[in-house]
């Protein structure tokens, strides 16, 4: 499986400040998402990472919210904009393996606090 | 949209006994079933999965168990060790690429 590492692991905010969250694979794959799991919770998908276009969003979360870059095949980056303490989460960025398109891989997640 | 029910919350077994924790989903054209595996400060990490094309698959102590039928699949953890304790998510897919998941179990290994 693909190695995926987050950056930042961690961070401490304050609201109304927006936040980027980096996820690198070290090879290329095609499908790219990003998921939201809330203090104790399971795991939301918010959207897909599309490469060369628009990120696609699932119902309740909205570009302006969550805005996503997809600039090549192993980078991507999630926004988490004008935060409030209810965004503070695990937002955690996964692959398609070459297992099958189904098979999804996840990185170590992004500790996110918002003050 | 898709359900997935994911029974128990928590479960706490003694080393060396098996643990079981099913899951129960409505939408009958899932065809992949994944568990994953997320300890503490971690991300969710792939154990097993299984396609709808078989009814059992094992690896080593674990196993998934499916009945498309009942819309249920199972996953059995045999001669538990403590480092088995975390938390395990099972999923389906819906549509081409998109995991629901289920609500997650808390296992803990008692030595």
């Amino acid at each position: 499986s693909a190695v995926i590492s987050q950056k930042p692991s961690r961070d401490i905010c304050q609201r109304g400040t927006s936040l980027t969250i980096q996820c690198q694979v070290d090879s290329q794959v095609t499908m790219m998402f990003w998921y939201r799991q809330q203090p104790g919770q399971s795991l939301t998908l918010i959207a897909t990472a599309n490469q060369g276009s628009e990120a696609t969003y699932e119902s309740g979360f909205v570009i302006d919210k969550f805005p996503i870059s997809r600039p090549n095949l192993t980078f991507s980056t999630l926004t988490v904009s004008n935060m409030s303490p209810e965004d503070s989460s695990i937002y955690l960025c996964s692959v398609g393996g070459a297992g099958g398109q189904e098979t999804q891989y996840f990185g170590p997640g992004t500790r996110l606090l918002v003050l | 949209g898709e359900n997935v029910e994911q029974h128990p919350s928590t479960l706490s077994v003694q080393e060396g006994d098996s643990a079981v924790i099913k899951c129960t989903y409505s939408d009958s054209a899932s065809n992949y079933f994944p568990w994953y595996k997320q300890e503490l400060g971690k991300g969710p990490q792939l154990i097993i999965d299984i396609r709808s094309n078989v009814g059992e698959k094992k690896d080593q102590r674990i196993a998934v168990t499916l009945n498309k039928t009942a819309k249920h699949f199972s996953l059995h953890i045999t001669e538990t060790q403590p480092e088995d304790s975390a938390v395990y998510f099972c999923a389906i897919i819906q549509g081409a690429q998109k995991l629901v998941f289920g609500q997650g179990t808390r296992l803990t290994i008692n030595p």
